[in-house]
């Protein structure tokens, strides 16, 4: 079967830095997102992976290792308002989306 | 450009009625797709269609179907509503079939069911 894994939840403090995991298990790869979702509101795209290595964006980055069934997502600064779920999707084979659960960030002060 | 807008944002509907919900895409982009979310289950992929074909389906009953119209408007139907059937629909227009480019997603319409 297609398999996403995340952490359910995490926990950091404003100003530091947090990498949330995801690992897969999925018929073929043709590619990674990352989404962001703030509660009651929709998922936003933050990133697109498909060949290995680390894609930088402002304070956000995502790394992919294929090999491994690996990626992360990395937040520096971290802010109050980067207090969300992040969601990761594969898309596998039949270039179908494969979705995680979800990782639900809690930012302290 | 206008954002993804799905109508109606609240529904409440009691067991055994149908329901219909409307997404109305990006303008330009050709495929929607409609997604099922749930506090304990996450985002469950319902339907997809691209230029009015349905491309991929997931795992829900046939109660659960779905078009897309010629300027790429879809509505999603569920018949013979379940309790289980409450939850927050979301829909999400893109440029080309949902694994080639990125979703964006309307706010959803959030059906409970008594």
């Amino acid at each position: 079967g297609q398999n996403i894994d995340q952490p359910t939840e995490m926990t950091a403090t404003e100003g530091a830095i947090v990498q949330i995991n995801c690992t897969y298990q999925t018929s073929g790869f043709n590619g990674l997102f990352w989404y962001q979702q703030h509660a009651g509101e929709a998922p936003t795209f933050l990133s697109y992976n498909v060949l290995d290595g680390l894609e930088e964006k402002g304070r956000f980055s995502s790394f992919l290792s294929r090999s491994k069934g690996y990626s992360y997502l990395l937040l520096k600064e971290l802010q109050m308002k980067d207090s969300a779920s992040y969601l990761c999707a594969v898309v596998d084979s039949n270039y179908q989306l494969i979705w995680g659960a979800g990782t639900k960030l809690i930012i302290k002060p | 450009k206008a954002g993804v807008t799905q109508t109606p944002r609240y529904l409440i509907k009691t067991r055994g009625q149908q329901v219909t919900l409307s997404c109305s895409p990006i303008s330009g982009h050709r495929s929607v797709s409609w997604y099922q979310q749930t506090p304990g289950q996450g985002l469950q992929f319902l339907f997809e269609y691209f230029s009015e074909t349905q491309r991929n389906k997931g795992n829900f009953p046939g109660r659960f179907s779905g078009r897309q119209f010629s300027n790429s408007r879809s509505e999603m139907n569920v018949s013979t509503l379940e309790l289980g059937d409450s939850a927050l629909y979301l829909c999400a227009s893109s440029a080309w079939a949902s694994g080639n480019s990125p979703l964006h997603f309307g706010n959803g319409t959030r059906l409970t069911v008594t």
